[in-house]
């Protein structure tokens, strides 16, 4: 069964960029035709989904964080990775990544305060 | 963007309780909808998908019903692991997109 798990920072400066990586295994991140997706989740309220990318590099990103968001993917290293630049305290959340509706990884809390 | 409108926003009920939970689309999604349910500090798990196909390994007491903007997940008889937050997704387009969450508490 395919597992996804998020790594990085837990910790953020205001002003700097957030990266996280989702790391796959137990399966290929080029097999089949997914997009892979990042959704975040602050503490008490709903999930945002904040954008995806195709094994090709096609990325899709919600127009909300759209100026704010990059993500890329390492098909050597069965992985992708999310970059949110200038970040405040409103991007305090828990962030998940997941291979469209499933599965998802754990998620992973990432705190910004100086 | 497809707005998801999900209600209630909190319901109690008791074990045994027959549960319904709707979402509704801005614009039609063609049974493009996925239900999720959450628990205290866990990723959200996949209950169905297509509105109405229930995902491998989840009891049959759940259901889904719908079509065009409006859709239905039913527990038919509610148990003590049931009692969770619920979301809907539609997977129709980008932006993907959730309902604002049913809160299932114990009466």
């Amino acid at each position: 069964q395919m597992l996804l798990q998020e790594s990085g920072p837990g910790l953020v400066k205001p002003s700097q960029t957030l990266s996280l990586t989702c790391s796959v295994s137990s399966g290929s991140i080029t097999s089949g035709t997914y997009y892979w997706s990042w959704i975040r989740q602050p503490a008490g309220k709903g999930l945002e989904w904040i954008g995806r990318i195709y094994t090709s590099g096609t990325t899709d990103y919600n127009p909300s964080l759209k100026s704010r968001v990059i993500i890329s993917i390492d098909t050597s290293k069965n992985q992708f990775s999310l970059q949110l630049t200038s970040v405040t305290a409103a991007d305090t959340a828990v962030y998940f990544c997941a291979r469209e509706i499933r599965p998802w990884g754990q998620g992973k809390m990432v705190i910004v305060s100086s | 963007d497809i707005q998801m409108t999900q209600s209630p926003s909190s319901l109690s009920a008791s074990v045994g309780d027959r549960v319904t939970i709707t979402c509704r689309a801005s614009q039609g999604i063609s049974n493009s909808l996925a239900w999720f349910q959450q628990k205290p500090g866990k990723a959200p798990q996949l209950v169905l998908y297509s509105a109405s196909k229930l995902e491998s390994g989840v009891p049959s007491r759940f259901s889904g019903s719908g079509s065009g903007t409006d859709y239905t997940l039913t527990i038919s008889s509610l148990q003590s692991e049931d009692f969770a937050t619920y979301y809907c997704q539609q997977y129709y387009n980008t932006p993907r997109t959730f309902g604002q969450g049913t809160k299932v508490e114990i009466k």
